[in-house]
């Protein structure tokens, strides 16, 4: 069974319009994190924010937020104002809290593109 | 140095030949990380160094693969009889030890041919 499931590989979004990109996930550990990452044309993943398992608000920084609904094992991503610079493939990521499990499982992710 | 940098940013090499590539982590991270992004998809895990040692080398996909970090700072990622298949963009990322804080380098590019 997949781990991270985003079931989005494009969307469009309008500048200056919020758009929300999804994420599901599958685990049995009940320590875990979420996170988003970016990634431009030039490949570099850029870490855009973290929700911990145990949390108990929805995570946010800046324009990004995290709509973390813990009983539906979802962690959509909401980007809000959108800026010309957020188009990207967008990628959603798990760790597990198993002791010594430090990798990160990746999803397919979600290409944006944002029009002007 | 400030950021995670990867060598070569590209790499082609014939099939069947040997391939090295390294990783300079941020400067004090104790944590490094090895992973595989091929065409359209997300990062796939190949191995996890915390110091010296591998901590987690599950990803690896077959023994072609081995990574070293002799010294707990550069890491190098070694492929064998290359084949194909193993054409993808190589990441790494490093990480303090503790707390959340991935970083990763902008890859290294392996097209094998």
């Amino acid at each position: 069974a997949q781990k991270i499931t985003q079931t989005q590989p494009g969307m469009f979004v309008q500048e200056k319009e919020a758009v929300t990109l999804d994420c599901t996930y599958d685990t049995s550990d009940p320590s875990y994190g979420l996170f988003w990452y970016k990634q431009p044309s030039s490949g570099e993943m850029i870490f855009l924010i973290y929700q911990g398992s145990y949390d108990q608000q929805n995570a946010t920084e800046g324009r990004y937020s995290l709509n973390f609904q813990k009983a539906r094992k979802s962690a959509n991503l909401v980007i809000s104002a959108s800026q010309l610079g957020d188009s990207a493939m967008y990628f959603c990521a798990m760790r597990e809290g198993r002791a010594g499990r430090r990798a990160l499982t990746f999803g397919s992710g979600t290409r944006l593109q944002v029009q002007p | 140095g400030a950021g995670v940098s990867q060598t070569p940013s590209n790499k082609v090499t014939e099939k069947g030949k040997y391939v090295e590539l390294r990783c300079d982590p941020i400067s004090g991270h104790t944590a490094l990380y090895w992973y595989r992004q091929s065409l359209g998809q997300g990062p796939e895990f190949l191995i996890y160094f915390q110091g010296t040692g591998a901590a987690d080398d599950s990803g690896l996909p077959n023994d072609r693969f081995f990574a070293v970090r002799p010294e707990g700072s550069v890491s190098t990622l070694k492929i064998q009889r290359t084949e194909r298949g193993d054409s993808a963009v190589y990441l790494c990322a490093s990480s303090p030890g503790t707390g959340e804080g991935y970083t990763f380098g902008s890859g290294t590019r392996l097209t094998v041919v």
